[in-house]
């Protein structure tokens, strides 16, 4: 079964718009929770993460909300740019957990028009 | 700068080869993953592994095996390779200290 499920599975936005992807989870042990970005050809890259004590947290256009009594949280890209052109991936773990393993959603691929 | 290499970017195999992919990592992690990545579905845990000779299946492991003889490389065997492995399949490290996944570019495998 998929533990943390992601959409859209894609979205195209005019360039300045803001994007918005969002990803709910059912495992309520999970403590951490980031957001990859990948570009064609590359591996996924950490964009920016929170954990479940906080609201919110920004990073320069980069903003992750998190709601723990609905168990979703999401990333907001802001002024979007023809560079954030990407697939995005959200995650989860449980960090006391060995190994520390993300389980990923889905993945949602952006597109930003000039 | 920080690395974790796989040993190629594209592969092509026959139905019931054996197949190895091979990872590397330079930044002294505990955690090596392996995950498969197909469209729609995202990244899906296939084996990890959290210290030298220890592993652990993750959510689709069957098909594979995995060998960790040191700390620095981990690597993937499709014992006898079947079309549905076809796949892009990435590696990805991590420290016991932060959360973050450093990942691979990723290997492209095409079995025909």
């Amino acid at each position: 079964q998929q533990q943390v499920k992601q959409s859209p599975q894609s979205l195209i936005v005019q360039k300045g718009g803001i994007s918005i992807i969002n990803c709910a989870y059912e495992n309520t042990a999970f403590d951490y929770f980031p957001w990859y970005q990948q570009f064609p050809g590359k591996g996924p890259a950490l964009l920016i993460a929170i954990r479940p004590d906080v609201s919110e947290k920004k990073e320069g256009r980069f903003t992750i909300s998190f709601n723990k009594s609905a168990k979703q949280f999401s990333l907001h890209i802001m002024d979007s740019q023809p560079g954030d052109s990407a697939t995005y991936f959200c995650a989860a773990t449980f960090t006391k957990a060995a190994g520390n393993k993300l389980t990923f959603g889905g993945g949602t691929r952006v597109l930003v028009k000039p | 700068d920080v690395k974790v290499t796989q040993s190629s970017r594209y592969l092509v195999k026959r139905t019931g080869e054996k197949v190895f992919l091979e990872c590397v990592q330079d930044m002294d992690h505990e955690n090596m993953f392996w995950y498969r990545q197909d469209p729609g579905l995202g990244l899906r845990l296939i084996y990890f592994s959290y210290d030298v000779k220890m592993k652990e299946k993750g959510d689709i492991p069957e098909g594979y095996s995995v060998s960790r003889e040191k700390k620095e490389r981990f690597s993937l065997i499709l014992e006898s390779a079947s079309t549905n492995q076809t796949s892009m399949y990435l590696c990805a490290s991590s420290g016991d200290r932060g959360y973050g996944y450093t990942f691979g570019s990723g290997t492209r495998l095409t079995v025909v």
